[in-house]
């Protein structure tokens, strides 16, 4: 079964300032997506970005960037020049190929500091 | 476009009732996902409808039940209430498989006392 860990269940970061979120997971498969999710006060799930695991390349989104390590199984998100709105809980997820079931991450909160 | 839409958001109920749960998906979505949230489990799959068909079911007790209509739009059922099933319920539409990303609505806020 595939599992999803992220280590860091709270982090604070200084407005304007680069934070990194890990992430680390598990599988067998060879195709798969990864995800960042933000959930802000609202509850609102909203994706940051996504990865396909055949894609070497990282993704970035603006702000947003990740160091995907295929080999080591491992999907960290770095925020650049962290802003207010940015304070929320932040899931890792995984998702095989063909399949819509998602597995999160149990979270990491994060706080912006003015 | 309108988003995912989830009602009722706020609920409260009593051990032992049964309570349901409504999900409509984006237009032209056919894939629906439930999620249970929790602050001791995180977020954790339910089940996932496709085309009224079950496709997916997470490791919850039968109580838990699920349906899909015609219209794509999805009801989950939770039948004896146990204060355990107090949580945030997520649900999430998709176009049909692969890459697609899947959207999610608010949530139902449940709370069993």
């Amino acid at each position: 079964a595939q599992t999803v860990t992220q280590s860091q269940p709270e982090m604070s970061v200084q407005e304007a300032e680069t934070v990194t979120l890990s992430c680390t997971y598990d599988t067998s498969e060879s195709d798969y997506y990864l995800f960042w999710y933000k959930q802000p006060p609202s509850r609102q799930m909203i994706l940051v970005i996504r990865q396909e695991a055949y894609k070497q390349q990282n993704a970035t989104e603006n702000r947003f960037s990740v160091n995907f390590q295929k080999a080591a199984k491992s999907f960290s998100l770095k925020i650049s020049d962290s802003q207010l709105g940015d304070a929320a809980m932040y899931f890792c997820a995984y998702r095989s190929a063909g399949d819509d079931k998602i597995i999160f991450g149990k979270g990491t909160r994060l706080h912006i500091l003015p | 476009k309108a988003g995912v839409t989830q009602t009722p958001r706020y609920l409260i109920k009593t051990r032992g009732q049964q309570v349901t749960l409504s999900c409509s998906p984006i237009s032209g979505h056919r894939s629906v996902s439930w999620y249970q949230q929790t602050p001791g489990q995180g977020l954790q799959f339910l089940f996932e409808y496709f085309s009224e068909t079950q496709r997916n079911k997470g490791n919850f007790p039968g109580r838990f039940s699920g349906r899909q209509f015609s219209n794509s739009r999805s009801e989950m059922n939770v039948s004896t209430l146990e204060l355990g099933d107090s949580a945030l319920y997520l649900c999430a539409s998709s176009a049909p498989g692969g890459w697609d990303e899947a959207f999610f609505g608010q949530g139902t806020r449940l709370t069993v006392v």
